[in-house]
């Protein structure tokens, strides 16, 4: 069965220096991989994701994560965080089939001036 | 567009009632998803559906029942509601093949 590992609960990273959220997932075949990011009271929205091709993916406000299959690995990475980012950020995995999106207990980060 | 819509945003039962959440979407997705979040359990997936007619367990399905009479609608159904129902529960939908998931704003229920 698949299933999505992020072993940080809780990160606080201070503005300006880099941030690195781990994850780390099980599936049997090539996964669909995912970040999201969830604002108190709000809904999900996804930050990037990974199909195939490039193991480094862009996302939107400055995120970036890389595939590593051996590994098992989708760690998200950003150079420089800002207060702004403060927020609970969940891995999911899916697949083609539509029969699988699993998402991880999620990381919450906080930001300290 | 209003992408993926959920009704109500807002409920108080008392254990016992019955009620259904109602999750539309006009995008056209094959997929669509119901999740219950919790305090340090993350999104957690109950029933998902593959496709009009069709639905299927997911990680925690008891207690609740799904239907998928319409390719844009997936009802989630409460039959009677208990006190560990309480939850925030999302419907997601996404397109088949390589295809990111959308999410409704959420449903807030309170099982008293």
């Amino acid at each position: 069965a698949q299933s999505v590992t992020q072993p940080d609960i809780h990160i606080t990273v201070s503005e300006g220096a880099s941030l690195e959220l781990r994850c780390n997932y099980s599936y049997g075949a090539t996964p669909y991989l995912f970040w999201y990011v969830q604002s108190p009271g709000q809904g999900l929205q996804l930050l990037l994701k990974y199909f195939s091709g490039d193991t480094l993916v862009q996302g939107i406000k400055g995120f970036e994560a890389e595939f590593k299959r051996s590994q098992s690995s989708f760690n998200l990475r950003k150079p420089s965080v800002h207060w702004s980012d403060a927020a609970e950020y969940f891995c999911a995995v899916g697949n083609q089939a539509g029969t699988a999106l699993i998402f991880g207990k999620g990381t919450t980060l906080s930001v300290s001036s | 567009n209003a992408g993926v819509t959920q009704t109500p945003k807002f409920r108080v039962l008392k254990t016992g009632q019955s009620m259904t959440l109602l999750c539309a979407q006009d995008m056209n997705h094959e997929y669509m998803y119901w999740y219950r979040q919790d305090p340090g359990m993350g999104l957690r997936l109950i029933h998902y559906s593959v496709g009009e007619g069709t639905t299927a367990k997911g990680e925690v399905p008891d207690g609740y029942n799904v239907s998928r009479l319409k390719k844009q609608n997936f009802l989630l159904g409460l039959e009677s509601a208990a006190p560990s129902q309480t939850s925030v529960y999302f419907c997601a939908s996404r397109t088949q093949g390589a295809g990111e998931a959308f999410f409704g704003q959420g449903t807030r229920l309170t099982v008293v």
